[in-house]
């Protein structure tokens, strides 16, 4: 699976828009870029992923480059349940085969009043 | 949907006992599960792939002796921690992927604290 790089730390002022990039410049043909976040003492939780089209569901949404050699991962109104480790992981997917997930050290996103 | 169940949520033992968390999904057969393992201020660690009905897979470091994973039906693994000691202290979860979007998303459990006194 490709390696990916995220920022440590962000802060992001409530009702605000929270923008969480990564970059992911090894990433193959086939493989999907998914992201994550863990909030303290909690299990992670799946936002949202994509090959190369842009995507949007209820609590995000992920914009990919042209190059597909980064992410910007996007919460449009950040509230303080927010607040979590992000990690973005990018792997191959395939039908029919589970694979396994490698998490980086992610980005923790501490949003504020 | 696509939820997955831990149970127990927190244990605490004596060294040198054993003990058994249950990954359980809840809405949907997975063939497939996985367990992490967390330390404090660090990131998810896989130790092994639970197959349904074969042998776990283990990552290296992984001592497939003390960490008995048992898979015996499409919504039930466990992984049974064998003679604990402090240091086997951690965060444990399971992972598991029910394939409705034809890519295997994988949703995870709440997580069981271990701690070994």
């Amino acid at each position: 699976d490709a390696k990916t790089t995220q920022p440590p730390s962000m802060d992001c002022a409530e009702g605000r828009a929270a923008n969480l990039p990564c970059n992911h410049s090894t990433i193959s043909g086939n493989e999907y870029v998914y992201w994550y976040r863990q909030i303290h003492s909690q299990g992670p939780q799946y936002i949202i992923h994509g090959l190369k089209n842009n995507e949007t569901n209820e609590m995000a949404s992920l914009i990919i480059t042209e190059d597909r050699k980064s992410s910007t991962l996007i919460l449009p109104h950040a509230t303080l349940r927010d607040t979590a480790v992000y990690y973005c992981i990018v792997r191959v997917s395939q039908h029919g085969t589970a694979s396994k997930l490698t998490f980086g050290t992610g980005t923790r996103l501490q949003v504020t009043l | 949907g696509a939820v997955v169940s831990q149970h127990p949520s927190w244990v605490i033992c004596k060294s040198g006992t054993s003990v058994k968390i249950e990954c359980r999904s809840l809405d949907f057969q997975a063939t497939t599960m996985f367990w992490y393992r967390q330390f404090p201020k660090q990131s998810l660690m896989l130790m092994a792939t639970s197959n349904e009905g074969s042998k776990a897979t283990y990552e290296q470091g992984v001592e497939k002796d003390k960490f008995l994973i048992n898979h015996a039906s499409l919504t039930l693994s466990t992984l049974t921690v064998t003679s604990a000691h402090p240091e086997d202290s951690s965060f444990y979860i399971c992972s598991a992927s029910p394939w409705t979007s034809g890519t295997d998303t994988q949703y995870f459990g709440p997580g069981t604290r271990l701690t070994v006194l």
